[in-house]
């Protein structure tokens, strides 16, 4: 059965360094993967999609890898800042059929940044 | 993007009660989704909404205990029917902008608590 894994302990990492969180899938060949921001008592946020045949994607300071072999992408925030502090959830996009592409998401990464 | 209205944010029900759920869009969108969201797991698709149809359910969720309405292309609730403990969660409307890449909206959430 498809299959997301994510860090399910916290990481604690120092401001102004890098945070490296890691997604990694089984059984699955998605279209796109996408990550999310989500805050205590909110619903996820959007950041960032790469595509299957993208590598890298940036979006400031934030960095997503995707590896299809490894079955895995990796999203780095540079520079990182307590505001940095949350939950961050990948999500793996089906290739389209036509219908709507239901999303499957991991179970997500706390970040704490300290000061 | 899309604004998206959820209410309540919180309830504390008694078992064997029900609790419909709300969620406004700020603009017109042909299908909406709700999750579920149980602590330290991933979001579960519970349902896709359709306006002038039958939601569709996934596996492990039926009409007789989530029903759904969608009257028109704003507006959706969900009612949890005949509450227990276990149905403790949070409960997460959402919307896509483009249904290719599924860059999802959510609401803010309606935390559950069955007592």
């Amino acid at each position: 059965s498809q299959k997301i894994e994510q860090n399910s302990e916290a990481l604690n990492i120092q401001e102004g360094k890098t945070a490296t969180l890691t997604c990694n899938y089984t059984n699955y060949s998605p279209a796109y993967l996408q990550w999310y921001r989500q805050d205590p008592g909110r619903g996820p946020v959007f950041l960032l999609l790469i595509r299957e045949n993208e590598k890298e994607k940036r979006k400031e300071r934030l960095k997503v890898t995707f590896d299809t072999t490894l079955k895995q992408s990796l999203f780095h925030i540079t520079a990182s800042q307590p505001a940095d502090s949350a939950t961050y959830l990948c999500a793996l996009v089906p290739r389209s059929t036509g219908g709507y592409q239901k999303v499957t998401f991991g179970t997500g990464t706390k970040l704490q940044v300290i000061p | 993007s899309a604004v998206i209205s959820q209410k309540p944010s919180r309830d504390i029900c008694q078992r064997g009660t029900s609790l419909t759920i709300q969620c406004q869009v700020d603009s017109q969108v042909t299908m909406m989704f709700w999750y579920r969201q149980q602590p330290g797991q991933s979001l579960t698709l519970i349902a896709t909404a359709n306006q002038g149809s039958e939601a569709t359910y996934e596996s492990g969720f039926v009409i007789d205990k989530f029903p759904i309405s969608r009257p028109n292309l704003t507006f959706s609730t969900l009612t949890v029917s005949n509450m227990s403990p276990e149905d403790s969660s949070i409960y997460l409307c959402s919307v896509e902008r483009d249904r290719e890449i599924a860059e999802a909206f959510f609401g803010q959430g309606t935390r559950l608590t069955v007592v």
